[in-house]
């Protein structure tokens, strides 16, 4: 099982839906959650921190669920501008090992 | 934006050549990172560094070594290039248990 899973998508919606990325991980010593976003030949840039009781930030918003070991990213009001992969990312501490998903990718229709 | 650089941002290479990528940072982070990012296979980590002297081995190490002298820069070296290491390489920096930053990455072709 990979230390990280995300459903590579991609996902195609049309502007103003309303779309939600689930990604699993599989340690559960896992201390930090984060989603990045990566377009196209560019680098990952931090979209939000993850926080255990859930965080919120403009149209974005975060939770975590560590019983079940899953993270989730929902976007409500799609806009063209949010056509991007989108990473999910762990820190499992230690020596600050941090795992990537292989992301998902979203593409906003007019 | 986090004050990290990567050098060369582009390179092609002959197989057999020996090939440094750099990165620098100015942001004093402890943890430095090197990754690849091929089509299918996200984003995998090749080496780290905890500290000046102190790095350790990621999930695709073999044919690469790395090497950080000083708190800012962080080095990848292939010694024998391989068209399987024609990639995007990104360095990251990170502090513990905080978010990464990412340069801005180099695409290397070995031919």
């Amino acid at each position: 099982r990979k230390e990280v899973e995300q459903d590579p998508g991609p996902f195609n919606v049309p502007e103003g839906a309303t779309v939600a990325f689930n990604c699993t991980y599989s340690n559960s010593a896992s201390q930090s959650f984060f989603w990045y976003r990566q377009d196209c030949r560019k680098e990952p840039k931090l979209l939000m921190s993850v926080y255990s009781s859930g965080n919120e930030d403009g149209r974005f918003t975060a939770q975590l669920n560590r019983a079940s070991q899953y993270i989730s990213l929902l976007i409500r009001d799609s806009k063209l501008s949010d056509s991007a992969t989108y990473l999910c990312v762990v820190n499992s501490g230690g020596y600050q090992k941090v795992t990537f998903g292989t992301g998902t990718k979203l593409q906003v229709i007019p | 934006d986090a004050g990290i650089t990567q050098s060369p941002r582009h390179k092609v290479t002959e197989t057999g050549t020996p090939v440094t990528l750099r990165c620098h940072q100015t942001e004093n982070h402890r943890y430095m990172y090197w990754y690849r990012q091929d089509p299918g296979h996200g984003l995998r980590l090749i080496h780290y560094s905890y500290g000046v002297k102190d790095t350790d081995k990621g999930e695709v190490s073999d044919g690469y070594s790395v090497s950080r002298s000083k708190t800012e820069d962080f080095l990848l070296t292939l010694e024998s290039a391989t068209s399987s290491q024609t990639s995007v390489y990104f360095c990251a920096i990170s502090e513990w248990n905080t978010e990464a930053f990412f340069g801005q990455g180099t695409r290397l072709t070995v031919v």
